[in-house]
């Protein structure tokens, strides 16, 4: 069965601080994995899409990671600010089909 | 170039009543995708399309529900006689290619059945 698990389900961190949230799947066949941010009543934005051969990949103070063998994934969040409050999804994509996590919900807090 | 819009953003329907909602892709994007998020979950898939036609449409309960996305106009998801259960936020997302890129996502449309 087609799944993606992120962990922790909600973090709390002070501003400046970084974080890392975590994403493990089970999907087959794999075309790409995406993290998504979703504040609070609007639709998901792209962050980093990858590929099978990459495995890290920048966008300002996100990066993120994939290792392919293992199936797992980690987005790191450096020097958070207040705006990056927000569900984090990671999105792994198999053929035309996107599979959702449920997310982790960042809290930063001043 | 508006990104993905979706109205109304606000949709309120007395159960047994029918609830519309709209989708107007990017320019350009020929693919649209709906999906449901139901509070404190992830988003779900429910039914891919591209102009005049369903390509997927698996993720999409069998009865009260159908989509369409005409040669002309915006993609519509159309819940017959809606029950509570259908109190959700709905999502369309576009795209240009199926599989290449990225799914741009519109604002949702919340749904609450009284």
């Amino acid at each position: 069965k087609n799944q993606v698990e992120q962990s922790p389900q909600s973090l709390i961190i002070l501003e400046g601080k970084n974080c890392t949230l975590q994403c493990n799947y089970t999907v087959s066949p794999f075309s790409n994995l995406r993290w998504y941010k979703q504040d609070t009543g609007r639709g998901p934005v792209s962050l980093t899409i990858m590929t099978f051969s990459e495995n890290t990949k920048s966008n300002g103070r996100y990066t993120a990671t994939l290792d392919a063998d293992t199936k797992q994934s980690s987005l790191h969040i450096t020097a958070s600010q207040l705006s990056d409050s927000a569900s984090y999804i990671c999105v792994v994509s198999a053929s035309s089909k996107l599979i959702f996590g449920a997310g982790t919900r960042l809290a930063v807090h001043p | 170039n508006a990104g993905v819009m979706q109205n109304p953003r606000h949709l309120v329907r007395r159960r047994g009543q029918e609830a519309r909602l709209r989708c107007s892709p990017m320019k350009g994007h020929s693919h649209v995708y709906w999906y449901r998020q139901l509070p404190e979950e992830g988003l779900k898939f429910m039914v891919y399309l591209q102009k005049e036609n369903i390509i997927d449409e698996s993720g999409m309960p069998k009865e009260r529900f159908s989509a369409e996305f005409p040669k002309e106009g915006p993609s519509i998801l159309r819940i017959q006689q809606v029950v509570r259960g259908d109190s959700a936020a709905y999502f369309c997302a576009s795209s240009p290619t199926p599989t290449a890129g990225e799914q741009y996502f519109g604002p949702g449309t919340r749904l609450t059945v009284t």
